[in-house]
């Protein structure tokens, strides 16, 4: 079964607005990365956050992370057009391990 | 540095026949992973090679197959291929197992 479970499944907004995906999974994991695929292409990595770590920033991304709940949630601020892709989590629970990926969220961003 | 690359982007097979793909990854990485990607099932695992030894597997039937060269390259191959094969095919390769560069797929038809 996969770990990671995005939601939700589609999300749709306006240029200029905020997306917020989540995240949950299972098990302890090393790591959680969120990854961007534009239709049908290879998956384009957006943002590593650790486990000892609950936020990070990349230009107009945010990533939060509770491995309490274990739960992570990204939010993509001011969205532009070019937004528009699917997102996914992948939970890294170490050496040995595979990625694990969430069945994503397919983000449109409307003109 | 070039990208991950991968061969063929598209191909069209009959059930019965048997197929290889073929995965370069970034210059450095040892670490190569195959994952499936079909609209059911989301991305799955295939499998992970590291210094021309697999060193993760997932659930898949023994029809898929992979290996790595010395120079890292790594190549999948499926036997039998059977109609549920159709996918998109992603390979990707990493440095220290963490983030995952990923090519642009082979897209496989199974008719």
């Amino acid at each position: 079964s996969q770990q990671g479970e995005e939601d939700p499944q589609a999300l749709s907004i306006q240029e200029g607005e905020n997306a917020t995906m989540n995240c949950s999974y299972k098990t302890s994991i090393n790591n959680l990365q969120w990854y961007r695929q534009n239709s049908g292409r290879g998956l384009v990595h957006l943002i590593l956050i650790r486990s000892n770590e609950r936020e990070k920033h990349s230009g107009r991304l945010r990533v939060t992370l509770d491995t309490s709940k274990k739960s992570s949630s990204l939010l993509i601020t001011a969205s532009r057009a070019a937004d528009t892709a699917s997102y996914f989590c992948a939970t890294d629970a170490g050496y040995g391990q595979n990625f694990v990926f969430g069945p994503g969220t397919r983000l449109s961003v409307l003109p | 540095k070039a990208g991950v690359t991968q061969t063929p982007r598209y191909l069209i097979k009959t059930r019965g026949q048997q197929v290889t793909l073929s995965c370069s990854p970034i210059s450095g990485h040892r670490s190569v992973s195959w994952y499936q990607q079909t609209p059911g099932q989301g991305l799955q695992f295939l499998f992970e090679y590291f210094s021309e030894t697999q060193r993760n597997k997932g659930n898949f039937p023994g029809r898929f197959s992979g290996r790595q060269f010395s120079n890292s390259r790594s190549e999948m191959n499926v036997s039998t291929l059977e109609l549920g094969d159709s996918a998109l095919y992603l390979c990707a390769s990493s440095f220290r197992g963490n983030e995952q560069f990923f090519g642009p797929g082979t897209r496989l038809t199974v008719l």
